[in-house]
């Protein structure tokens, strides 16, 4: 069984730092382009960060570009997600994904508040 | 933000049918990237629905289909019930400068 669970969101400051991870099972973790996918509040989805299966090809939502970071250790079968120089419009649910052709499967999310 | 633009809300009582557009433009489904349609039940995670335009993952009942034309797609629920209340969205690839991926700006199905 697929599964991608999420982790290491919480309240941060604006200016803050924060890295999340995604802990992938139940599939080969090394064959699969990985993403992040964000949904604010009450609002809709919106793609954040994709990276290819050896991590060389990474891409960026330009609200995102210069300051998130995407990541993945395939010897952990994890994915990782480094968030630098946080606003208030940052606060989301994220998800992670994986991705072959459409979003397949999606983890449950992780909560991330940008608040003074 | 939404390149893609899907009316806010539709509704219909059990059994009925209902369709769920979304538009695009010519950098996107028009430029013939495929379409993809999520189920969002509430408090839950997307969960994948119709991909490549009309095709449904093992599991998913035949009352939802798929289809495009130009530069718009659809989804269509037949034979509504009450556990199809839920958000949905569908999902493209934008071939312009920022090229990225794209999701609908989101429908709520609500069951009457």
């Amino acid at each position: 069984e697929v599964q991608l669970v999420e982790s290491g969101g919480g309240l941060t400051q604006p200016g803050g730092s924060l890295r999340l991870s995604c802990a992938a099972s139940g599939f080969t973790f090394s064959s699969y382009w990985m993403h992040w996918v964000r949904q604010a509040p009450g609002k809709g989805l919106v793609w954040v960060s994709g990276i290819n299966i050896d991590g060389r090809t990474t891409t960026y939502a330009d609200s995102v570009k210069g300051r998130f970071t995407i990541s993945r250790d395939n010897a952990r079968n994890t994915l990782y997600l480094q968030m630098n120089s946080l606003r208030a419009e940052d606060t989301a649910v994220y998800f992670c994904a994986r991705v072959r052709w459409p979003f397949d499967y999606w983890g449950q999310g992780t909560l991330v508040i940008v608040s003074s | 933000q939404s390149v893609l633009t899907q009316p806010p809300s539709v509704s219909g009582a059990p059994g009925q049918r209902v369709t769920i557009s979304c538009t695009g433009s010519s950098s996107n489904i028009g430029a013939g990237s495929d379409v993809h349609w999520y189920q969002q039940l509430p408090g839950t995670a997307p969960k994948l629905l119709i991909y490549g335009n009309n095709n449904r993952p093992s599991g998913v009942p035949d009352r939802f289909s798929g289809s495009k034309s130009g530069t718009s797609a659809s989804l269509a629920i037949t034979g509504l019930q009450a556990e199809d209340e839920a958000d949905y969205y569908c999902q493209s690839y934008d071939t312009s400068l920022s090229a990225s991926y794209v999701f609908g700006t989101g429908t709520k199905v609500t069951v009457l």
